[in-house]
């Protein structure tokens, strides 16, 4: 089955100590994002990933890095995490030939 | 700045209804636009993608259509069942963007009454 795939589901975590949130797919996609959610704010890009080692910030992307050193996966790394970051995280990654995304079942991750 | 806007907020229609959810963007020079399913403590699932040159697309008891001079789309639930209940996005792939970026609204929460 054609999926992306994150983990941990949730997790509550303390300030500053860091974390990975990792996203995996297996319809062999080229590129891969990270989007955050939160209630007013709707559905924001992170980091996206064009291809192996090409990154690039999105929108929202302090706090954060990522890193690609294989295709089918694209972590999201939190080196410090703040209260601030409490969010929602889907990771996506998109069908070239339409642009079609496909997003992964999301992540809730509580900063205390 | 692109931005995307879903009327209504909220939605509570008896079983069996069509319903129409509406869409709407300020800048028509898109590659895309999808519409998305959000289910409470789930992801998105895709539901249908327009391509900029298509008018609409269909799939199963779900229609949507895209009217990118004005600025609109449309999505069309025939029938609406209780297990249409959720929250749905539409969200856009501005054209020049080379972030590949989708903008979302900030959605439609449906409720499908038995």
């Amino acid at each position: 089955e054609a999926q992306v795939t994150q983990n941990p589901r949730y997790l509550i975590t303390v300030t500053g100590k860091k974390l990975t949130v990792t996203c995996s797919q297996n319809m062999n996609h080229e590129y891969m994002s990270w989007y955050r959610q939160d209630p007013g704010l709707g559905l924001r890009q992170i980091y996206y990933s064009m291809n192996v080692e090409v990154t690039d910030k999105g929108d929202v992307p302090e706090g954060y890095k990522v890193s690609r050193k294989e295709k089918r996966n694209f972590p999201l790394i939190l080196e410090s995490p703040s209260p601030n970051q409490t969010s929602l995280y889907f990771c996506a990654s998109r069908v070239r030939s339409t642009g079609e995304l496909f997003f992964g079942e999301g992540s809730r991750l509580t900063v205390l | 700045k692109q931005e995307v806007t879903q009327i209504p907020a909220a939605l509570s229609v008896p079983e069996g209804e069509n319903l129409v959810l509406n869409c709407s963007f300020t800048d028509s020079a898109i590659y895309n636009l999808q519409w998305f399913r959000q289910d409470p403590g789930k992801g998105l699932t895709s539901l249908l993608l327009i391509q900029s040159s298509q008018r609409e697309q269909t799939s199963g008891r779900l229609n949507a259509s895209l009217d990118k001079s004005s600025g609109r789309s449309t999505l069309y639930i025939a029938a609406s069942q209780p297990g249409d209940s959720a929250t749905y996005l539409c969200a856009v792939s501005p054209l020049m963007d080379s972030s590949y970026k989708l903008i979302f609204g900030s959605g439609t929460r449906l409720l499908v009454r038995p």
